[in-house]
């Protein structure tokens, strides 16, 4: 157990649709990851919270979009959802050092299925 | 888009024997690091080597690093078959901000 909470562990939604994934990172974590993974992109950075702040983005769309809450949960807002938005969405969270990114913690994901 | 490119994509052995997986990338790192991903849950981190290290070793696994070359190896002795999973490196890259750019992985099956 990697000590970071994923919910919901599965979701299947229609086109068009707007799902929340949610995220709790491990306690004492102040850094917060999404990935997306799929068969055909593989493993692709979409955003990183510290704190609560933005800190980094990758090719993350603009129907996606994120928020980091005081108490350090995070969630993944996804709208408008088209059929290649069905993948597995990761969250993970780290002690940002400020140094370079330590080792990640991964929680168990979320498979998503847009129908 | 994948920083890292893992080589060979799928590695099929037998339990007893050796596993290397290889990685290279593109730019320059801050640290390497290696996950494991068993079937659809989700990554575990086994090792981090840092730019100015040029090997490291935790338990049966053995990393190296050839910043010249921008490459990284990954070598399992004594495999089992739980060592069946797929094989990730990811780069913290120095000039890509605050995320890891992982490869594209290597299937590993371990046949008992």
């Amino acid at each position: 157990d990697s000590g970071v909470t994923q919910t919901p562990k599965h979701l299947i939604t229609a086109t068009g649709q707007r799902v929340t994934l949610r995220c709790s990172p491990r306690s004492g974590d102040l850094s917060v990851y999404w990935y997306q993974q799929s068969l055909d992109q593989g493993l692709q950075f979409l955003i990183q919270y510290y704190n609560g702040e933005e800190r980094a983005k990758g090719n993350i769309l603009e129907r996606f979009s994120a928020q980091q809450f005081p108490d350090l949960h995070s969630e993944l807002n996804l709208s408008s959802l088209e059929l290649g938005d069905s993948a597995l969405y990761f969250c993970a969270s780290s002690v940002a050092s400020g140094q370079g990114v330590e080792k990640l913690f991964f929680g168990s994901g979320t498979q998503l299925s847009v129908l | 888009s994948q920083q890292g490119e893992e080589d060979p994509q799928a590695l099929s052995i037998q339990e007893g024997e050796n596993a290397t997986m290889n990685c290279s990338y593109k730019t320059s790192i801050n640290n390497l690091q290696w996950y494991r991903q068993n079937s659809g849950r989700g990554l575990v981190h086994l090792i981090l080597i840092r730019s100015n290290e040029r090997e490291k070793h935790s338990g049966r696994l053995r990393v190296t690093l050839d910043t010249s070359k921008k490459s990284s190896s990954l070598l399992i002795t004594a495999s089992r078959a739980a060592d069946t999973a797929s094989y990730f490196c990811a780069t913290d890259e120095v000039t890509s901000g605050s995320r890891l750019t992982f490869g594209e992985g290597t299937q590993l099956t371990v046949n008992p």
